[in-house]
């Protein structure tokens, strides 16, 4: 099993809609969950990360950690155009911290259309 | 200062050739990783170091591979006899681990078409 599963989309939406993006994981002693996005034939960027269960929003985009399902998720409202990326979860080694190496999901590929 | 940098962007190389790739990391980083991602799926670890030493490797970096960073500063991963399935993107990253909240920045990526 991997550590880390994520759907690979592709995801079209129209313009405006609501995204959620999900990832499941394996081992119940991650504590960072982080998401990054990555534009194509680019670097993947950091969009956010939480840490243990909850939610953390950042403008239009909402984090979501369920523990108990071992389940997270990353929200965008107000989808734009410029949304358009392929968005990775990713896992740091647990007691590790954020600067540690990371294990990705697949990414999920969003399309967002006019 | 202008992030990770990675050189170069793109190689194309035929089978059996050596190509080396180099990455400068943000300057007060200690911690360099190098990733591999091919089309479709995420960045996988290959290796990375704190400083000059090489702390870890994957079990994907075979032994054509090699990665080094003398000074603790920039770094080369070199591979040797090129196959076409080493055909990727090769991402460096770097991270400052000696804070809490500190987390991994990663460069443009090098390209490489092995034909």
């Amino acid at each position: 099993q991997k550590e880390v599963e994520q759907d690979p989309g592709p995801l079209s939406v129209p313009e405006g809609a609501i995204v959620s993006l999900n990832c499941t994981y394996s081992n119940s002693a991650f504590q960072y969950f982080m998401w990054y996005r990555q534009y194509s034939r680019k670097g993947p960027e950091l969009l956010m990360y939480t840490y243990s269960s909850g939610n953390k929003e950042d403008g239009r985009f909402t984090a979501q950690v369920d523990k108990s399902s071992k389940y997270i998720s990353l929200f965008i409202r107000d989808s734009q155009p410029s949304d358009s990326a392929t968005y990775l979860c990713a896992v740091p080694p647990p007691f590790t911290g954020t600067a540690s190496k990371l294990t990705f999901g697949t990414g999920t590929r969003l399309q967002v259309t006019l | 200062d202008t992030g990770v940098s990675q050189n170069p962007r793109h190689k194309i190389t035929k089978r059996g050739q050596n190509v080396t790739f180099r990455c400068d990391p943000i300057s007060e980083h200690n911690r360099l990783y190098w990733y591999r991602q091919t089309l479709g799926q995420g960045p996988e670890f290959l290796t990375y170091f704190q400083n000059e030493a090489q702390l870890e490797k994957s079990r994907l970096l075979s032994d054509r591979f090699s990665a080094e960073r003398p000074k603790g500063s920039f770094s080369t991963l070199e591979i040797q006899r090129t196959e076409q399935g080493d055909s990727a993107m090769y991402l460096c990253a770097s991270s400052w681990a000696g804070a809490s909240g500190n987390t991994i920045y990663f460069g443009e990526g090098s390209w490489l078409t092995v034909v």
